[in-house]
């Protein structure tokens, strides 16, 4: 049964920087794209990033040069490594595995959602 | 980017009903398009991809159709746990992106 557990949330001031892991388990990790989507209540769903199989790595418009992305696929983890926070950032963080290795934008499994605060 | 519209918010409908929510893309996304369902407190669940796609282990009273531009979701007979939130999403390119969300409650 495919699990993932993300961790690593909390508050933070603006410009502040947190780094959220997600610890996967019940699948071949290295053979799957992963990726982060966040959720607010005024915006809804929205893609934050994602990485291949391959590492090649992908972030949407308004966490480019802030956010990365980046896996250890001996620890079978995901991370996103998050810097400059402002307040629109605060969101819960899903970690997501993508359904195939490549970048298909497909998440057939979440996790349970880290809450991320940005404020002074 | 390639914006996502649901249609209608929000939903009401009782135990049985055929309930359809529809979704509109600002351009052509072929049938890269997903659905998912989601629960208080809970994170999304994949239900149709492909835009007509079952995921394994959703039952068949879900349906999926369209593609290019419009698409839409059936339910064909309303069970009591189908009661949450669905939401569409494109993944023909990054960024990916999601409706705002039908809200579907009792009546």
């Amino acid at each position: 049964e495919v699990h993932l557990l993300e961790s690593g949330g909390g508050l933070v001031q603006p410009g502040g920087s947190l780094r959220l892991s997600c610890a996967a388990s019940g699948f071949t990790f290295r053979s799957f794209a992963m990726s982060w989507v966040r959720q607010t209540p005024g915006k809804g769903l929205e893609w934050v990033s994602t990485i291949s199989s391959g590492a090649s790595t992908y972030h949407g418009d308004s966490v480019k040069g802030r956010f990365t992305i980046s896996r250890d696929n001996s620890k079978s983890t995901l991370y996103l490594q998050m810097n400059s926070l402002r307040a629109e950032d605060t969101a819960v963080y899903y970690c997501a595995k993508d359904k195939s290795g490549g970048l298909e934008g497909l998440f057939d499994y979440w996790g349970q959602g880290s809450l991320v605060t940005v404020s002074s | 980017d390639i914006q996502m519209t649901q249609s209608p918010s929000s939903l009401s409908a009782s135990v049985g009903d055929r309930v359809t929510i529809s979704c509109r893309a600002s351009q052509g996304i072929s049938s890269y398009l997903a659905w998912y369902q989601q629960k208080p407190g809970k994170a999304p669940k994949l239900l149709i991809y492909a835009a007509s796609t079952l995921q394994s282990g959703v039952p068949s009273r879900f349906s999926g159709s369209g593609s290019g531009t419009y698409f839409t979701l059936t339910i064909s007979s309303l069970q009591p746990e189908d009661f949450a939130t669905y939401y569409c999403q494109h993944c023909i390119s990054a960024p990916y992106t999601f409706g705002q969300g039908t809200k579907l409650d009792i009546k």
